[in-house]
């Protein structure tokens, strides 16, 4: 899987856009880019991924450069409870998911 | 909707013996996989299943062994329980859909914790 790079923090305002920036300049072909996050000890929650085209659902909007070496993950109106770890994970479909260091989203109200 | 049913959720166990957690995947779903969570850390891949056959292995101690059953649930059993395997572990499942995507489902965990 490729490596991919977060920063290790970010405060948002609650109300406001979240951007998450993601670095996966090695990724493969047939690679997806997923995100996922977990709020403190629970499960880690499946939020969104794509392969080359921008994405959206009603958690998130999941813009990927044309090149597909780095993405960003939008929250668009940030909550308390999206106070999380969100971790960017490059995969092929169907396999594991290799969890690196992810970026600690705090939002303030 | 369905969700990923694990149990116990929270397992205290002593140095030596043998635990057994069990993941109930999403319905229809073909797929399980384990990740065990240590303190501070962020989940780690274990073992995975397809179809009832093991599919894929992580860092897996060979103390620990796992299988998916006939009705997709699936068990993970360990033995010689050491210190160190005090952790979350969480179960996944997925639905394989050819070449586009395959996302995971995280059950709530199982806390293990040896003494």
């Amino acid at each position: 899987d490729a490596k991919t790079t977060q920063p290790p923090s970010m405060d948002c305002a609650e109300g406001r856009a979240a951007n998450l920036p993601c670095n996966h300049s090695t990724i493969s072909g047939n690679e997806y880019v997923y995100w996922y996050r977990q709020i403190h000890s629970q499960g880690p929650q499946y939020i969104i991924h794509g392969l080359k085209n921008n994405e959206t659902n009603e958690m998130a909007s999941l813009i990927i450069t044309e090149d597909r070496k780095s993405s960003t993950l939008i929250l668009p109106h940030a909550t308390l409870r999206d106070t999380a770890v969100y971790y960017c994970i490059v995969r092929v479909a169907n396999y594991k998911l290799s969890f690196g260091a992810g970026t600690t989203v705090t939002v303030r109200a | 909707a369905a969700g990923v049913i694990q149990s116990p959720r929270h397992l205290i166990k002593e140095k030596r013996e043998t635990a057994t957690l069990k993941c109930y995947p999403i319905p229809r779903h073909d797929t399980v996989y384990w990740y065990q969570q240590g303190p501070g850390q962020d989940p780690q891949f274990l073992i995975s299943f397809y179809e009832k056959m093991q599919s894929d292995k992580g860092s897996i101690p060979d103390r620990f062994s796992a299988q998916q059953f006939s009705d997709y649930h699936s068990e993970l059993n360990m033995s010689s329980l050491e210190l160190g395997d005090s952790a979350l572990y969480f179960c996944a499942s997925s639905r394989v859909k050819g070449l586009a995507g395959g996302e995971q489902y995280f059950g709530p965990g199982t806390r293990l914790t040896v003494t």
